[in-house]
């Protein structure tokens, strides 16, 4: 079966701080995979997502950037965070145009203090 | 562009209450539709989902969904409401395009009360 993984659980950071969270996904191939970030009391953004190595779309422009160097690896980064970067990131992923739903990770609580 | 709306951003109900979560969406093809459910500082999972077979959809923990193309609407339902269905609960659609990205609601905060 397949499962998804992210860490680190929470993180807290100082504002200029860098970031780097991990996301890998096991028992599948080729998945797109997808970033989130939910603010407090708020739905979810994408930020990003991917559909093979090295193919990065943006949804939103901001200090964050995506990397996937690995079939199931997705990487978010930052060079210095903001506090507005503050939130609750997930990652997800998908198989196949006709299998739409994603399945999501435990997430990671990131605060920037 | 695809688009969801959550009628109520809090709902509170009674424990053995019939629970009714609305979402109405917006599509410019025929949808395929989710609803997924987040408990305290977890990832979503999902409950249910509509892609064009039957228009009443069974999920787990006995949840259910209508799709009503007439109305653009689906809702979540459930019977009878118990203590471990207190959570968030998400609308989403699907571009039904190359990555197959979500388009979420607000989400709407179920509180059971005993």
């Amino acid at each position: 079966s397949q499962t998804i993984h992210q860490w680190p659980a929470t993180l807290v950071q100082p504002v200029g701080s860098p970031l780097s969270l991990e996301c890998t996904v096991e028992g599948t191939s080729n998945p797109n995979l997808y970033w989130y970030r939910q603010a407090a009391g708020r739905g979810l953004q994408l930020l990003f997502y991917s559909v093979g190595i090295g193919q990065i779309s943006s949804e939103v422009p901001q200090n964050l950037s995506a990397s996937r160097p690995q079939d199931r690896q997705f990487i978010l980064s930052s060079k210095k965070l903001l506090l507005s970067d503050s939130g609750f990131y997930l990652c997800a992923w998908s198989v196949g145009q006709w299998v739409p739903e994603q399945y999501f990770g435990p997430g990671t609580r990131l605060t920037v203090t | 562009a695809q688009s969801v709306t959550q009628l109520g951003s809090h709902v509170s109900v009674s424990e053995g209450a019939l629970v009714l979560l609305r979402c109405n969406y917006s599509s410019s093809v025929p949808p395929y539709l989710f609803w997924y459910v987040q408990y305290p500082n977890q990832g979503l999972q999902l409950l249910l989902k509509y892609t064009s077979a039957a228009t009443l959809v069974k999920g787990i923990n006995g949840f259910e969904a209508e799709f009503k193309k007439s109305e653009t609407s689906f809702h979540l339902t459930k019977p009878s409401a118990h203590m471990s269905d207190a959570a968030e609960y998400f609308c989403a659609v699907s571009d039904l395009e190359g990555a197959q990205k979500l388009v979420f609601g607000q989400g709407t905060r179920l509180t059971i009360n005993p």
